[in-house]
């Protein structure tokens, strides 16, 4: 079954950038969706088709993508930003979630 | 304001099916632009999609689940639902039902219930 790989942990101090990445065999042809999840909340989408961001969703996040690495960059980075971070795609028929990175602001 | 609402049981024995349901406001399920799906998330399996429905009543499901996950969408209530059948420990998780808007991007979700499969 089709795998996206993503670290378990990143930490950044804030003001600084936070960037979180998601790999996958041909990622490159398959857009990429990512989410932020707060302790007891539900998902909440924040970059869609690699790169775009929602309505209501800061400047500071960004997404990328580059072969078969994805990238969630968030710039400026606050405690608020603190989260479980999940990336998916679309694969082998089946909607697929990386393992999330835990995003912890020091 | 689009708001999602998960109800069914808290705790479901093994061997047995589980039903849940999504109640849906301020946009119709019989809507084009969606899709309505159902995603899980437990400790040991993390987010697991299971499958959505359209308002035509066509599925797309999860492969590895197919076998065990039924879908159905109630126009007239602006409701879907999930049964899912014989259930072990392992279906032990929260779910959440979910719009998938464009391009597999889940942009409302539920707030998720908490399913306990034990005897």
């Amino acid at each position: 079954s089709y795998e996206l790989t993503q670290a378990p942990s990143v930490s950044v101090s804030p003001g600084q950038t936070a960037d979180i990445t998601c790999s996958g065999d041909a990622l490159g042809s398959k857009f990429v969706t990512w989410y932020r999840q707060k302790t007891g909340q539900s998902p909440v989408l924040v970059i869609y088709e690699d790169h775009k961001r929602p309505p209501g969703v800061p400047e500071r996040f960004s997404g990328s993508k580059s072969g078969n690495t994805a990238r969630l960059i968030i710039t400026e980075t606050q405690a608020l930003d603190e989260a479980d971070y999940y990336c998916q795609a679309w694969a082998s028929d089946c909607v697929v979630f990386g393992g999330g990175t835990k995003l912890t602001v020091l | 304001q689009v708001l999602m609402q998960e109800s069914g049981p808290g705790l479901v024995r093994p061997s047995e099916t589980l039903s849940l349901t999504c109640s849906v406001s301020s946009v119709s399920v019989s809507s084009g632009l969606y899709f309505w799906s159902w995603i899980r998330q437990s400790a040991g399996r993390g987010l697991e999609w299971l499958g959505y429905i359209y308002h035509s009543g066509s599925t797309d499901l999860n492969p590895s689940l197919s076998s065990r996950v039924s879908l159905s969408v109630d126009t007239s209530k602006n409701q879907f639902s999930l049964t899912l059948s014989s259930l072990t420990p392992a279906d032990t998780a929260i779910y959440y039902c979910a719009r998938r808007w464009t391009n597999n991007a889940f942009d409302i979700w539920g707030r998720g219930i908490m399913v306990n499969v034990s005897a």
